[in-house]
């Protein structure tokens, strides 16, 4: 079955740090880029980041830039978000997303940061 | 960076009835890099419509799309009962990638 799946979500405190990570399975994962896409509680979407097939070009919305860091590993099929410096307004739902056009989403896994 | 304004905010509508979604691009967008979405409570999105008006795999025909210069439009011919959900317009021509505030389509 060609799907996504989130893990690594949890409580964190403020200035705490978290990695998320995305399982890719029924495709192969080197052959697309790859995107984050995260959901605060009953607000819409924005996308965080994303990443070429091979990982030599990566970007990310101002918002979460020289905190946050994607990266794959296109031998285990997965990707990641290591996200540092976590503040309140990063509670979300993240997504991992396959390609530019979204075609495929995980899940989800949830991000909440509060003391 | 590319802002996209969703309109209305909310439709009230009726099954059966044909559903008119907007979204407004602040600067040009191709047609190739704008997307729909389609997000039901509890779910993740799901793609509908790429490159402005081709369905996605699996997706029913009575959901269209078209482009007129930066205004982009969602049609949903006759509503079925699923299709109450929330929708969101996107493009992703330059980084940073771009969501609608989105839609949300009600029983009336």
């Amino acid at each position: 079955e060609v799907q996504l799946v989130e893990s690594g979500g949890g409580l964190v405190q403020p200035g705490g740090s978290l990695r998320l990570s995305c399982a890719a399975s029924g495709f192969t994962l080197s052959n697309h880029w790859m995107s984050w896409v995260r959901q605060a509680p009953g607000k819409g979407l924005e996308w965080v980041a994303n990443i070429k097939e091979d990982g030599s070009d990566k970007y990310y919305v101002d918002s979460v830039k020289g905190r946050f860091t994607i990266s794959r590993d296109n031998a285990k099929n997965s990707l990641y978000l290591q996200m540092n410096s976590l503040r309140a307004e990063d509670t979300a739902m993240y997504y991992c997303a396959r390609k530019n056009s979204f075609d495929l989403w995980g899940q989800g896994t949830m991000v909440t940061v509060s003391s | 960076e590319i802002v996209l304004t969703q309109s209305p905010g909310t439709l009230s509508l009726s099954p059966g009835e044909r559903a008119t979604l907007s979204c407004r691009a602040s600067q040009s967008v191709s047609s190739t890099y704008l997307t729909w979405y389609q997000q039901k409570p509890g779910q993740a999105p799901r793609l509908l419509i790429y490159g402005a008006s081709s369905r996605a795999t699996g997706i029913p025909d009575r959901f269209s799309g078209s482009r007129s210069g930066t205004d982009f439009t969602l049609t949903i011919s006759r509503l079925e009962p699923e299709d109450f959900a929330v929708y969101y317009c996107q493009q992703y021509g330059s980084p940073p990638y771009t969501f609608g505030q989105g839609t949300k389509v009600e029983i009336k």
